[in-house]
């Protein structure tokens, strides 16, 4: 879906670096959630924003932090990464306003390497 | 919080032949379950979703069935084609959050 964009989509940084992924929206949608991606685990969600000044933690979010800048953009934070944050992390947004409110649209997906 | 069990995790058939994919989830406050395909490379799309208050939902070839009392949902996709080789997540939505099954990986043979 190309109203839900991430960049960079792909990444290699090094062990205790930080890194911020970024996801921008032109969907209007005031949702957005942070997903993590790996083999044999599906989606597992590391953070979750249902409006500007609203941020809660997901299932895993040990190690990350985020910001929600505007209702289009939230960003998120590895301030020390390290190797088992290697995985693919998806964007996704949702309308709380809309008849499916509980839809998800994702990202393409930033691929992190972490050396 | 919410758990959700999706199994199988590989499933191989030949095409025109019939899938099922089978879910569990714990949270009896869920009360919406997507599924959303994914590609190889590619983001998950939905493809089909259904709702608390819905026993079962069809379209075209892609069906899927609720039963809230047993906690159970399925896909159910019929006359295979090559390109539905994929994988397949389900979902189950509790107070906005969807926590997701592991996947299954679809294989169609022509």
């Amino acid at each position: 879906d190309a109203d839900v964009t991430q960049t960079p989509r792909n990444r290699i940084t090094k062990t205790g670096k930080r890194i911020m992924l970024e996801c921008s929206q032109t969907k209007g949608h005031d949702r957005m959630y942070w997903y993590r991606q790996d083999p044999g685990l599906g989606l597992r969600l590391i953070y979750y924003s249902f409006d500007v000044k609203d941020i809660n933690k997901g299932e895993i979010s040990d190690g990350y932090s985020v910001s929600r800048q505007a209702q289009a953009k939230f960003s998120l934070s590895l301030e020390s990464a390290i190797p088992n944050q290697t995985a693919l992390y998806f964007c996704a947004t949702s309308d709380l306003g809309s008849s499916d409110q509980w839809t998800q649209y994702f990202g393409p997906g930033t691929r992190l390497l972490v050396l | 919080g919410e758990n959700v069990e999706q199994h199988p995790s590989t499933l191989s058939v030949q095409e025109g032949d019939s899938a099922v994919i089978k879910c569990t989830y714990s949270d009896s406050a869920s009360n919406y379950f997507p599924w959303y395909k994914q590609e190889l490379g590619k983001r998950p799309q939905l493809i089909i979703d259904i709702r608390s208050n819905v026993g079962e939902k069809k379209d075209q070839r892609i069906a899927v069935t609720l039963n809230k009392t047993a906690k159970h949902f399925s896909l159910h996709i019929t006359e295979t084609q090559p390109e539905d080789s994929a994988v397949y997540f389900c979902a189950a939505t509790s107070y906005g959050k969807l926590t997701f099954g592991q996947g299954t990986i679809l294989t169609v043979h022509p």
